[in-house]
């Protein structure tokens, strides 16, 4: 059971790359979030999807895109790397959205956006 | 709107003291949930507790303990006697969807 996992650990992009962050979950949870970290800031929520095929916007969505076709998978597009994405990502997972279900995190993805 | 705050940014702390974390929230909800996660140097996210909005009881578990008071909107962590590895940055959040606080940093010398 490896819970919630992400790839890559760490990337190096250029500004206008595009790439993708891939999250898996092995928990069966229907309810999966991408956030981002940066100093100061603590974490802030991009998109989250409440089941197979279905995504929404959170907080800080510009400049990404996700989609759901997979129940354990979650993915993170950026289609235009900019230097203001450089951040720390996680993803998580909750069986549900309920209001007090328990996100469970990933280890994080380190991008640098030079 | 929801919001968390934690006004701690660093703490520093000498081995086998205690020492409390605040948390500050504001919520419209009158259900709810509040958390803390911790984030060793390793990066990762790891739940400590879920408390929601109706059982204020004070919970403790080993050397942590949270005081989780409505009337002041707060929802502090203490840890009795730390130790170095305690050193770590802890989040406070608050659902509905989970709004975090901007974390404080833990340092606890030996």
């Amino acid at each position: 059971n490896a819970g919630v996992t992400q790839t890559p650990k760490f990337r190096v992009l250029k500004t206008g790359q595009s790439m993708t962050l891939l999250c898996a979950q092995d928990m069966n949870h229907e309810y999966m979030y991408w956030y981002r970290q940066d100093p100061g800031m603590g974490l802030r929520l991009i998109h989250y999807s409440v089941g197979e095929g279905t995504t929404a916007k959170g907080e800080v969505p510009d400049g990404y895109n996700v989609s759901r076709l997979k129940k354990q998978n979650f993915l993170l597009g950026l289609e235009s790397a900019a230097p203001s994405q450089t951040s720390v990502y996680f993803c998580a997972s909750s069986y549900f959205a309920g209001v007090g279900e328990t996100q469970y995190f990933g280890p994080g993805t380190r991008l640098l956006v030079l | 709107a929801q919001k968390v705050t934690q006004a701690q940014t660093e703490i520093s702390v000498v081995e086998k003291e205690d020492v409390t974390l605040d948390c500050v929230y504001e919520t419209r909800d009158t259900t709810y949930y509040l958390f803390w996660y911790k984030q060793p140097p390793s990066g990762e996210l790891v739940f400590l507790i879920r408390r929601n909005s109706f059982d204020e009881q004070n919970e403790i578990s080993g050397r942590y303990s949270w005081n989780f008071q409505k009337s002041t909107s707060s929802f502090n962590f203490t840890i009795t006697a730390s130790q170095v590895v305690d050193s770590a940055v802890y989040f406070c959040a608050l659902t509905r969807q989970l709004t975090f606080g901007s974390g404080t940093q833990l340092t606890v010398l030996p």
